[in-house]
């Protein structure tokens, strides 16, 4: 079993949908938890970033954390085609060490906005 | 220009040829990573380095050496290519740990990656 899942997709939504991404985990070290977004053929870019449990907003995008279910959402409304891409979450144990410093990244989840 | 670049973009290799993947940033970070991308696995570590000098093994790191000489460059050597090295490349630099707060501290830039192809 891998440490973070992720549904693939592909998800397909009409533009002003309302878009949630899931990520389920199963270390309860992580305490940074981060949404990266991927452009076909980029590098990913960070989106969003949470440190523990919560939410965060950001504009259209929403991050939340649930410790105790180990499960991550990210948000997006008013949902646009340039939101189209992969979007990855990434989680972190933190702290100084090089290996603290590491991410543990899901598969991703391709979205695509349609007009 | 500021940044991480990757060299080259694309490269089609043959099995069993050496091939050097290139790594530059230029912010000084401490931290660089390595990491292959293919469907279903998503993004994997291979080698990370905390500094000059010093690299240790990620989760994928058969078949792979690195070395890092100098704080801003952080190649990637395949020894003897094989298919199942086929993949997307991605370098990553991040600077030191602080304030736990503050995303800045954790964030990994990327590069624009490298697409290899071992025939």
């Amino acid at each position: 079993q891998k440490e973070v899942e992720q549904d693939p997709g592909p998800l397909s939504v009409p533009e002003g949908a309302i878009v949630s991404l899931n990520c389920t985990y199963s270390n309860s070290a992580f305490q940074y938890f981060m949404w990266y977004r991927q452009y076909s053929r980029k590098g990913p870019e960070l989106l969003m970033y949470t440190y523990s449990s919560g939410n965060k907003e950001d504009g259209r995008f929403t991050a939340q954390v649930d410790k105790s279910s180990k499960y991550i959402s990210l948000f997006i409304r008013d949902s646009q085609p340039s939101d189209s891409a992969t979007y990855l979450c990434a989680m972190s144990r933190g702290g100084f060490s090089g290996t603290a410093s590491k991410l543990t990244f899901g598969t991703g989840t391709r979205l695509q906005v349609t007009l | 220009d500021a940044g991480i670049t990757q060299s080259p973009r694309y490269k089609i290799t043959e099995t069993g040829r050496q091939v050097t993947l290139m790594c530059h940033q230029t912010w000084s970070h401490s931290y660089m990573f390595w990491y292959r991308q293919d469907l279903g696995h998503g993004l994997r570590l291979i080698y990370y380095s905390a500094a000059a000098d010093i690299t240790d093994k990620g989760e994928v790191p058969d078949g792979y050496v690195v070395s890092r000489s100098k704080t801003e460059n952080f190649p990637l050597t395949l020894e003897s290519a094989t298919r199942s090295q086929t993949s997307v490349y991605f370098c990553a630099s991040k600077g030191l740990g602080g304030i736990p707060e503050a995303s800045g501290n954790y964030e990994q830039y990327f590069g624009p990656g490298t697409r290899l192809t071992v025939t």
